[in-house]
């Protein structure tokens, strides 16, 4: 069975820093998904960014960008420039391509911005 | 991406009672899912709605404790039956779009005392 690891529970950064999320997973298969979600206090869950498997490039949306290591089934998530609308909880997802479309979660992230 | 609105926001009930809570989407989407999120904790899925088909339910969740309907493919409920204490979490739902992407809903903050 496919897991997600985040081996951060609480993570801090000086605002206008870079802080990276670190996530690891298991599966066998070879194609898949991964995903980052942000969940301010709103509660609201935010897809931030989602990288394919087959592909080499990582995935990048403005201040967030991915370090992909497909053989070491490791996807961490870099923010540059953090910003205190960037304190939330963070989540590490996978999706299998035959995982009848449930998404494996992680445990979460909780990032503070200091100011 | 999806927009969906969940309602209602926040509840506060009395054990034994049900809530319905109630997610619609803004464009027709054939997987809906439904999560709970404990206190603290990551989202747990409680089943999968399909439009025309019965729920699918995650081990530990069962449908008369928590019975969906999905009448189109726009809209679906979850209802938390004969509630306690320990059903007392957040409720999300969320769709499907592309094959593989899940958006979310804002989230039910339910209370029961």
């Amino acid at each position: 069975a496919q897991t997600v690891t985040q081996s951060q529970p609480e993570m801090s950064v000086q605002e206008a820093e870079t802080v990276t999320l670190s996530c690891t997973y298991d599966t066998s298969e070879s194609d898949y998904y991964l995903f980052w979600y942000k969940q301010p206090p709103s509660r609201q869950m935010i897809l931030v960014i989602r990288q394919e498997a087959y592909k080499q490039q990582n995935a990048t949306e403005n201040r967030f960008s991915v370090n992909f290591q497909k053989a070491a089934k490791s996807f961490s998530l870099k923010i540059s420039d953090s910003q205190l609308g960037d304190a939330a909880m963070y989540f590490c997802a996978y999706r299998g391509m035959d995982s009848n479309y449930q998404l494996i979660w992680g445990a979460g992230t909780k990032l503070i911005i200091k100011p | 991406s999806a927009v969906i609105s969940q309602k209602p926001s926040r509840d506060i009930c009395q054990r034994g009672t049900s809530l319905t809570i109630q997610c619609q989407v803004d464009s027709q989407v054939t997987m809906m899912f439904w999560y709970r999120q404990q206190p603290g904790q990551s989202l747990t899925l409680i089943a999968t709605a399909n439009q025309g088909s019965e729920a699918t339910y995650e081990s530990g969740f069962v449908i008369d404790k928590f019975p969906i309907s999905r009448p189109n493919l726009t809209f679906s409920t979850l209802t938390v039956s004969n509630m306690s204490p320990e059903d007392s979490s957040i409720y999300l739902c969320s769709v499907e779009v592309g094959r593989e992407t899940q958006y979310f809903g804002p989230g039910t903050r339910l209370l029961v005392l």
